[in-house]
């Protein structure tokens, strides 16, 4: 079965600090990974995506993301925080069942502070 | 301007009533997915559908129902055989040949 562990329901940086959420998947077949960002009472906004092309994805915001094969990892990553960046993460991976439902993580709560 | 519309915004249902969420797209979409997020749990899938009229459940079906009468549409009811409604609902659509799933801005949904 996949699955998707976020390390770090909470992460707390600085503005212009580095971001950093984790992700970890599990999955029989090549992964179709993906980063979703929410903001408060609104829907999911896609970030980026990998779909077995370039290893390191850039996406929206700055965002970008390195799939590792070897740790199973797809790391999320900004280099300068915003205070706008304040939000909720989830990454995701496609399940192999067909359909193209997602498996999503627990999500990371990620705070800016001044 | 071309988006997913979903109403109401918030909702408030007194326990044993059932209550129909509205999920529409105008992207011309083929699928569609009914997804509950609660605290710290992340999204899981309720129902979803491919094409018009055939739909599957998802991991959370129980005391859900659903209906895909028209493409644009997949209402969601939850029923009073839901134990515990109270929680955000969003719906998500996605064209067959792509893996992106757009997603709806949610129903916050409290039973009271």
């Amino acid at each position: 079965a996949q699955s998707v562990t976020q390390l770090g329901s909470h992460v707390s940086v600085s503005e212009g600090a580095l971001v950093l959420l984790r992700c970890n998947y599990s999955s029989s077949v090549p992964p179709y990974l993906f980063w979703y960002v929410q903001y408060p009472n609104q829907g999911l906004q896609l970030l980026l995506k990998y779909t077995s092309a370039a290893t390191l994805v850039k996406g929206i915001n700055g965002f970008e993301a390195e799939f590792k094969k070897s740790e199973t990892s797809f790391h999320l990553t900004k280099p300068s925080a915003h205070m706008s960046d304040a939000a909720e993460y989830f990454c995701a991976v496609r399940s192999s069942g067909g359909y193209n439902k997602l498996i999503f993580g627990a999500g990371t709560r990620l705070a800016v502070h001044p | 301007d071309g988006g997913i519309t979903q109403s109401p915004k918030y909702l408030f249902r007194k326990e044993g009533q059932n209550v129909t969420l509205s999920c529409e797209q105008n992207l011309n979409h083929d699928a569609m997915y009914w997804y509950r997020q609660d605290p710290g749990q992340g999204l899981r899938l309720i129902y979803y559908s491919q094409i018009v009229n055939d739909f599957q459940k998802g991991d959370i079906a129980e005391g859900y129902s659903v209906s895909r009468e028209k493409k644009e549409s997949f209402p969601l009811t939850v029923t009073s055989a839901q134990k515990n409604p109270t929680a955000f609902y969003l719906c998500a659509s996605r064209w067959t040949e792509s893996n992106e799933q757009f997603f709806g801005p949610g129903t916050r949904l409290t039973v009271l």
